[in-house]
């Protein structure tokens, strides 16, 4: 069965540092990945997807993820963070086989603290 | 233009009572999807439409659930004899629709379900 795991809860970045969050998943092919982010009283917003073709992906406020497939990860960067970044961050992953097209599978979540 | 709205935004009902949460998906969108997310975990999906029909409900947990979507917009989920451990924020998407998974979700900002 798919399966989505991101090891981090809670993770706190100064203002202006880097930022790494992890996503590993469980696939038996290469699936189709998204990250979303939800804002505390916010719906989920999509910030990237993979489907296929560059394994690094550009999506919006600035955030990348890079697919390798030979960890399967999909991990979520940006090179400054920025306090209005603090939110939840949610890796998903989907069935390229079939099966309903938003039918996504999601991780628990980590959840990003900036601090000024 | 308008996102995906959900209402109520909360909701607290008694150990045993029958509810309905409402989603209006964004105008001319055919897929429209049902997810539930418990505290401290991702969004767990429930059931998904094309249009009138439920194309796969395959994640509603038991038949106290029962979606429904009749003229293939607005959308209601039916919750009969809730029970504590249905207390969760239950959100609603919808996507253009067409094949795979290029449609992006479009998440609202959930109705957050408490059973006392």
């Amino acid at each position: 069965a798919q399966s989505v795991t991101q090891p981090d809860i809670h993770i706190t970045v100064s203002e202006g540092a880097s930022l790494e969050l992890r996503c590993n998943y469980s696939y038996g092919a290469t699936p189709y990945l998204f990250w979303y982010v939800q804002s505390p009283g916010q719906g989920l917003q999509l910030l990237l997807k993979y489907f296929s073709g560059d394994t690094l992906v550009q999506g919006i406020k600035g955030f990348e993820a890079e697919f390798k497939r030979s960890q399967s990860s999909f991990n979520l960067r940006k090179p400054s963070v920025h306090w209005s970044d603090a939110a939840e961050y949610f890796c998903a992953v989907g069935d390229r086989d079939g099966g309903s097209q938003g039918n996504l599978i999601f991780g628990k979540g980590t959840k990003l603290s900036v601090k000024p | 233009g308008a996102g995906v709205s959900q209402t109520p935004s909360n909701k607290v009902t008694e150990k045993g009572k029958y509810v309905e949460l409402r989603c209006d998906p964004i105008s001319g969108h055919t897929a429209l999807y049902w997810y539930r997310q418990s505290l401290g975990q991702g969004p767990e999906f429930l059931i998904y439409f094309q249009g009138t029909g439920a194309a796969d409900d395959s994640g509603l947990p038991n038949d106290r659930f029962f979606a429904v979507r009749p003229e293939g917009s607005v959308s209601t989920l039916k919750i009969q004899r809730t029970e504590r451990g249905d207390s969760a924020v239950y959100l609603c998407a919808s996507s253009p629709g067409g094949t795979g998974m290029n449609s992006p979700l479009h998440f609202g900002n959930g109705t957050r379900l408490t059973v006392t």
